[in-house]
């Protein structure tokens, strides 16, 4: 595998499941990003880890919650979610977080019911 | 006021043309300026980044940046029907040890054979 994977592709869940997103990336990255991505709305950025260490939480609810075991993998964890949180997350990596050049998985496409 | 504008289009045009995408913004402390194309199924890639006003080419893509205008380009010589996808800009600025990333709406394209 290279670059950055994401799994699942695909998700549906209802409000009152948990499911985790799974992120890795081969790239020998420090930082890593998830990103929501909605119809009609520009790409959110939701959380920064970068040497493992979440830097960033742009308020983000906390029925998301992000886990960084080690640079390369990244899970957002899944909890009562509600129907607009449907979209596409996107998970990214960077050799540092200042970094210009951010790399994107595929994303998982998330739709609660 | 959106910090970052673009058009979300659609916007459709022939085999060959020149394509202009535009993006304005209103922070003037955005110091970086990166256009990623996105295809349908798939993650951002990056397409372009600048740091300064002015122009800056590659291949058949120029991105262009007007700080005094707040308002940056992307141009698409001979435009083929591979360069269908969604543009996204994007603006970045870096304040204290953290950092600021932004992006547009997107503008839908799609090359016409």
């Amino acid at each position: 595998e290279t670059g950055v994977t994401q799994t699942p592709r695909h998700l549906v869940m209802g409000m009152t499941n948990k499911k985790s997103l799974k992120c890795e990336q081969h790239l020998g990255h420090n930082a890593m990003y998830w990103y929501k991505q909605s119809a009609k709305k520009p790409l959110e950025l939701m959380f920064v880890y970068n040497f493992k260490e979440q830097t960033e939480n742009n308020s983000v609810p906390s029925r998301f919650s992000p886990e960084c075991p080690n640079s390369s993998h990244l899970f957002l964890h899944l909890h009562t979610l509600q129907p607009e949180d449907s979209a596409l997350y996107l998970c990214a990596s960077s050799q540092d977080w200042d970094t210009d050049t951010q790399y994107f998985g595929p994303g998982t496409r998330l739709t609660v019911l | 006021q959106k910090e970052v504008e673009q058009d979300p289009g659609p916007l459709s045009v022939p085999e060959g043309a020149i394509v202009s995408l535009n993006c304005t913004y209103s922070n003037s402390a955005f110091q970086y300026f990166m256009w990623y194309r996105q295809y349908s199924r798939k993650g951002p890639e990056l397409l372009m980044y600048t740091y300064s006003s002015g122009n800056k080419e590659d291949g058949r893509f120029t991105a262009q940046v007007d700080k005094s205008s707040k308002y940056i380009s992307l141009f698409i010589r001979d435009s083929q029907p591979s360069d269908s996808a969604t543009y996204l800009c994007a603006m970045r600025e870096l304040i204290q040890g953290a950092q600021k990333l932004v992006f547009g709406q997107g503008t839908r394209l799609t090359i016409n054979p």
